[in-house]
């Protein structure tokens, strides 16, 4: 069964606006990760948190992680035309055996200049 | 330090012949991972595996995909006698430890079966 989910599904926002998308899991975690994917291309690791954390920040990126409501958020600050792409999370836990990562659908971002 | 490698970058092929996507990890990485993706949709674990071994193959179809990991050379993805519900884009990670940390993913290749 898929493991992440991400909420919304789309979002389209003005150059140097806030996005803000979610990640909803079903099962325990070690730890929770977010990529971005431009179109056509491979993912981009952008930043992973452990099941003990509930914040981390990397650069103007900023995830959070309530582990009681099994939901993540990743928030990109002042956002640029360049954050057009795709975002999705992935969790790795002992529900796989710990040796993969399960993916959500996906958000699509577009950035308006 | 170059990054993950996959080649081709795109591989058409008709039904029934076979496809071969390579993978070669990053410099000291042992631990490599494929996953598929449909179009629209996220990535599917497929199968992980470190030199000379398969770790995890519960992703992968039971016929047809096999894949291997040789302690010379990159890794390797097969589907035999292709369909075209095989058309997807396949992308290759890896990781210089297990599961549980960062995963590198290359470019991906794109199958298209005709």
């Amino acid at each position: 069964s898929q493991q992440g989910e991400e909420d919304p599904q789309a979002l389209s926002i003005q150059e140097g606006e806030n996005a803000t998308m979610n990640c909803s899991y079903k099962t325990s975690i070690n730890n929770l990760q977010w990529y971005r994917q431009n179109s056509g291309r491979g993912l981009v690791h952008l930043i992973l948190i452990r099941s003990n954390e509930r914040e981390k920040h990397s650069g103007r990126l900023r995830v959070t992680l309530d582990t009681s409501k099994k939901s993540s958020s990743l928030l990109i600050t002042a956002s640029r035309a360049a954050d057009t792409a795709s975002y999705f999370c992935a969790t790795a836990g002992p529900s796989y055996g710990n040796n993969r990562l399960a993916f959500g659908k996906g958000n699509q971002v577009v950035v308006i200049p | 330090n170059a990054g993950v490698m996959q080649n081709p970058r795109h591989l058409v092929r008709r039904r029934g012949q076979e496809a071969r996507l390579r993978c070669s990890p990053m410099k000291g990485h042992s631990h490599v991972y494929w996953y598929r993706q449909l179009p629209e949709e996220g990535l599917k674990f497929m199968v992980y595996l470190q030199k000379e071994n398969i770790i995890d193959e519960s992703g992968m179809p039971k016929e047809r995909f096999s894949a291997e990991f040789p302690k010379e050379g990159p890794s390797i993805l097969r589907i035999q006698q292709v369909v075209r519900g095989d058309s997807a884009a396949y992308f290759c990670a890896s990781s210089p430890q297990g599961i549980g940390n960062e995963q590198f993913f290359g470019p991906g290749t794109r199958l298209t079966v005709l």
